[in-house]
């Protein structure tokens, strides 16, 4: 079975820098989908990046990318410039293709931001 | 586009009593997603329907527990007896089959407090 884990529970970053959050999964599909949701305090889930598994080119929104490394089964999250709305969980997610339509979450990582 | 609507936000009932979670999912979308979110466990999916049809229920925990989907705009989750250990928040989503691409859509949350 898939499995994804985000191994920090929570970091903080100072205002306008650049912060990493970790992501790593566990499959034997060749292709699949990976999703980064944000949580702020509101509880609303919002997706914030998509990444298609066949795809050699890292996704890109903004502030937001990703670095998406097959082989290693990773995918981290980079917010550059981070502002005080980024405060929030983050949700690490992964969707097979060939299987049913579930989405597999990581348990988060808590993300500060540093005034 | 209105998005995924839960009602209600905030439910606070005593012990024993029957609770009930609304949810209406974007219109189009053919599958419907019931979670559970603790700080213990995280984000867990209880069930999950496609065209109405309830496809995995492994995740709902006990019989207490149960979900219908009468039609393709309307889903609940009922819970009876409640206990306090159901107290959490509550999430319906849902997604479209096609694109393969294509995220899940959450709503806002009911808030579940089991005094």
């Amino acid at each position: 079975a898939q499995t994804v884990t985000q191994s920090q529970p929570e970091m903080s970053v100072q205002e306008a820098e650049t912060v990493t959050l970790s992501c790593t999964y566990d499959t034997s599909e060749s292709d699949y989908y990976l999703f980064w949701y944000k949580q702020p305090p509101s509880r609303q889930m919002i997706l914030v990046i998509r990444q298609e598994a066949y795809k050699q080119q890292n996704a890109t929104e903004n502030r937001f990318s990703v670095n998406f490394q097959k082989a290693a089964k990773s995918f981290s999250l980079k917010i550059s410039d981070s502002q005080l709305g980024d405060a929030a969980m983050y949700f690490c997610a992964y969707r097979s293709v060939n299987r049913d339509d579930k989405i597999i979450f990581g348990k988060g990582t808590r993300l500060h931001i540093l005034p | 586009d209105a998005g995924v609507i839960q009602s209600p936000r905030h439910e606070v009932t005593e012990m024993g009593q029957e609770v009930t979670l609304r949810c209406k999912p974007i219109s189009g979308h053919d599958y419907l997603f019931w979670y559970r979110q603790t700080m213990m466990r995280g984000l867990e999916l209880l069930i999950y329907f496609n065209n109405n049809v309830p496809i995995d229920d492994s995740g709902m925990p006990e019989d207490r527990f149960s979900a219908k989907m009468p039609n393709a705009s309307f889903s609940t989750l009922k819970i009876q007896p409640s206990e306090p250990r159901d107290s959490a928040v509550y999430f319906c989503a849902s997604s479209r089959l096609r694109p393969s691409n294509q995220p899940q859509h959450f709503g806002d949350g009911t808030r579940l407090s089991i005094l």
